[in-house]
């Protein structure tokens, strides 16, 4: 149950795209199409951006997309906002109801 | 409106117990799976626990099985995490999160409960 390897920031200015890598194993990333994105701004609660590699629930905004490519998912934020400035955690199946965090990513609007 | 309010942390030393607690609201809460992710200060999240929707499947991440167990109420629209040898790196944040009814991600967190285990 390692963590996910995911950059430890990202910048970017505003109306620009930044992606965020995600790289797991076979086990996690690549062996199931269960990844998901968590937006968290300080002290709050994680948000649900992306499901299953690349759905978006209602209400998240239609900038933010997802990939995967085999053992590593990815999270592309496009026309980079203001509020968009938050840390951002990847999330893997691994069998048997065990889930794995990535190590997160602070998103920087410049 | 989905609601989830976890409630139970505090101060503890070094091998003892807390009973962390989460009143689930504005949703069927025997219909979904549930979770614990926790967040020690500065660090990032750390999938803890689940429980299926009857309770009689439990998982847990190896850094807390043997210590921690996950339950829940459904009667009662809760869901409960005791936590006994409690060590410093037990530090953090503990968040309930209701999984997905399609499964395979998180999509209502609670605002969390702090829990401090230091002498």
């Amino acid at each position: 149950q390692s963590a996910l390897t995911q950059p430890r920031s990202v910048s970017g200015s505003p109306g620009q795209s930044v992606t965020i890598s995600c790289t797991g194993t076979s086990s996690d990333v690549g062996g199931y199409n269960y990844v998901s994105w968590y937006q968290q701004h300080p002290g709050k609660a994680p948000k649900l951006m992306i499901s299953d590699v690349s759905k978006r629930p209602s209400g998240v905004p239609d900038r933010f997309s997802g990939s995967k490519s085999g053992n590593t998912a990815s999270l592309t934020i496009s026309g980079l906002q203001g509020e968009d400035e938050a840390d951002y955690y990847c999330c893997s199946y691994a069998s048997r109801s065990v889930y794995v965090f990535g190590t997160g990513t602070k998103v920087t609007v410049l | 409106e989905v609601q989830l309010v976890e409630s139970g942390g505090g101060l503890v030393q070094p091998g003892g117990s807390l009973r962390l607690s989460c009143a689930a609201s504005g949703f069927t809460f025997s219909s979904y799976e549930m979770m614990w992710v926790r967040q020690a200060p500065g660090e990032g999240l750390e999938w803890v626990s689940y429980i299926s929707t009857s309770g009689s499947t439990k998982y847990y991440a190896d850094s807390v099985k043997g210590r921690f167990t996950i339950s829940r109420d459904n009667a009662r629209n809760s869901l409960y995490l005791q936590m006994n040898s409690l060590r410093a790196e037990d530090t953090a944040v503990y968040y309930c999160a209701r999984e997905h009814a399609d499964g395979y991600n998180f999509d209502y967190w609670g605002q969390g409960t702090l829990v401090t285990v230091s002498s």
